[in-house]
């Protein structure tokens, strides 16, 4: 099974500002990565496929890079509605599996 | 509007059963593969099984084989998880999620349904 880990944990940042987390896999899975946005008692929200394609309706101050084993997902000029935990997760290959999460709180 | 609502979720004691249900709309649902993903109170997603678009084929974690049973009724636009042998570590959101294209089963998930909780206990 491929093991998907997300650097850092946590994350405080301030509204305006750029980050970035980072998504490692345990082997090649080309660019089959996606990226999620989940908020307190909701569902994920699907943000980019295929590394570094938005979903549609996802405003493009998200964006993803990378392909094989080592991936970002950037987030610029940060807004209050943007403060939620970030999920990496492979489809290279049975079984998918989903990074530990980074949560994004406000400094 | 595309959109899942998942439904069967409650309260059932160790080694019971429950079937969870996700109505689909807005999309063609026969041409999709579906999957289950769960999230434990307080932990990351886990991806548990998936089924493509005809019913045809299905893959399950490990952690749920041989208890878990995903299906499908595409007359009526409806995905499946009957679950068995439930055991505490079991309790989860059960979100069911659809893929972006019709080309694979395993692919990028683009809607969410809005989750149905599961707590197993006596």
């Amino acid at each position: 099974d491929i093991q998907m880990t997300q650097s850092p944990s946590s994350l405080s940042a301030s509204v305006g500002d750029r980050v970035t987390i980072t998504c490692r896999a345990s082997q090649g899975i080309s660019n089959y990565l996606a990226w999620f946005q989940q908020k307190p008692g909701k569902a994920p929200k699907s943000l980019i496929y295929a590394a570094s394609s938005l979903q549609s309706g996802v405003p493009s101050k998200f964006s993803g890079s990378g392909s094989g084993t080592d991936f970002t997902l950037t987030i610029s000029s940060l807004q209050p509605e943007d403060f939620a935990t970030y999920y990496c997760q492979q489809y290279n290959s049975y079984p998918p599996s989903f990074g530990q999460g980074t949560k994004l709180e406000i400094k | 509007e595309v959109q899942l609502l998942e439904s069967g979720g409650g309260l059932v004691q160790p080694g019971g059963s429950l079937r969870l249900s996700c109505a689909a709309s807005g999309f063609t649902f026969s041409s999709y593969a579906m999957s289950w993903v769960r999230q434990a109170p307080g932990k990351g997603l886990e991806w548990v099984s998936a089924i493509s678009g005809s019913g045809g084929s299905t893959y399950y974690a490990d952690s749920v084989k041989g208890r878990f049973t995903i299906s499908r009724d595409n007359s009526k636009n409806t995905l499946y998880l009957q679950m068995n042998s439930l055991r505490a570590e079991d309790t989860a959101v059960y979100y069911c999620a659809k893929t972006a294209t019709t080309v694979t089963t395993l692919d990028a998930f683009d809607i969410w349904g809005q989750g149905t909780m599961v707590t197993v206990s006596s």
